[in-house]
C-alpha cells in the first residue's frame, strides 16, 4: 500500500524552462511534506517544505505547491538548470494517527538538458 | 567537519555472514534513521532511534539489528545477509524525528552486495 506515490519515474527538461513534478498521497493524517534532491552517489539532501496550511511554498527558483482536497503535491523549479539534474524524492508525515514516520515516493529523476 | 558519516561506503559480502555497517554523526542530533534504498521502492524505514537506548522498528526490519549505546553513532547490523539484503542503505539523523521543522540530514550511503 502505496501512501505517496510519484508516478513519474523519470522527466526530461530543456535548460531554462520549468520543470514540474508531481506526488500524490492517500493519507488524509499527513500535514506536511517535503521533497528531497538526491545525486548519484550521494545521499539525499533537503530541498524545500511545505505544511499542510498552506498551499503555495517559495524557494528561490524551487515551488511546491499543494492541493488538499486532491491529495496532491507538486514541485516547481523555474528557470530549470542543468545542476537540477538528479532524483527528486517526495516525502510525507503527520503528527497523529499512525502517520508520524516519514513516508517516501520512489522518485521521479529530473534530467535537464544544456 | 559536522556531519553525518557512513562506512564503509561499499561491501561486498557472502550469504550468511554478518555484516555491520556503520554511521557516525557530529551534530548531537537526538534522532537517527536506517532507509535502504531499492529499485523501484524508493527510501524505507529500517529502524529509528529517538534517543541512546531506544530504539524502533520501521517499516522493514526484518533481518537487521541495531543498537545505540552512545548518541552519536548507530550501527545497523545483518545477522546473517542474504541476497534480498543487497541495497543501498541511507543513515540519517535530525534533531526533532520527522517533524515539520527538522529535515533529516543523510549521509552518503554504503552500498551492499550480497553475493
Amino acid at each position: 500500500d502505496q501512501q505517496v506515490k510519484q508516478n513519474s519515474p523519470s522527466l526530461s527538461v530543456q535548460e531554462g524552462r520549468i520543470s514540474i513534478l508531481n506526488c500524490d498521497y492517500t493519507n488524509s493524517m499527513f500535514d506536511y511534506f517535503l521533497w528531497y534532491k538526491k545525486y548519484p552517489a550521494e545521499g539525499p539532501t533537503f530541498l524545500i517544505s511545505i505544511s499542510s496550511i498552506k498551499d503555495k511554498n517559495e524557494d528561490g527558483r524551487f515551488t511546491v505547491f499543494l492541493n488538499k482536497s486532491a491529495k496532491h503535491l507538486s514541485l516547481h523549479i523555474v528557470p530549470s538548470q542543468p545542476g537540477d539534474s538528479a532524483v527528486y524524492f517526495c516525502a510525507a508525515s503527520g503528527t497523529q494517527g499512525g502517520s508520524e514516520k516519514l513516508v517516501f515516493g520512489k522518485g521521479t529523476k529530473l534530467t535537464v538538458n544544456p | 567537519d559536522a556531519g553525518i558519516t557512513q562506512s564503509p561506503r561499499y561491501k561486498i559480502t557472502e550469504t550468511g555472514r554478518q555484516v555491520t555497517l556503520m554511521c557516525h554523526q557530529t551534530w548531537s542530533h537526538s534522532y537517527m534513521f536506517w532507509y535502504r534504498q531499492d529499485l523501484g521502492h524508493g527510501l524505507r524505514l529500517i529502524y529509528y532511534s529517538a534517543a541512546a537506548d531506544i530504539t524502533d522498528k520501521g517499516e522493514v526490519p526484518d533481518g537487521y539489528v541495531v543498537s545505540r549505546s552512545k548518541t552519536e553513532n548507530f550501527p545497523l547490523t545483518l545477522e546473517s545477509a542474504t541476497r534480498s539484503q543487497t541495497s543501498v542503505y541511507f543513515c540519517a539523523s535530525s534533531s526533532g524525528g520527522w517533524s515539520y521543522n527538522s529535515p533529516l540530514h543523510f549521509g552518503n550511503g554504503t552500498r551492499l552486495t550480497v553475493t
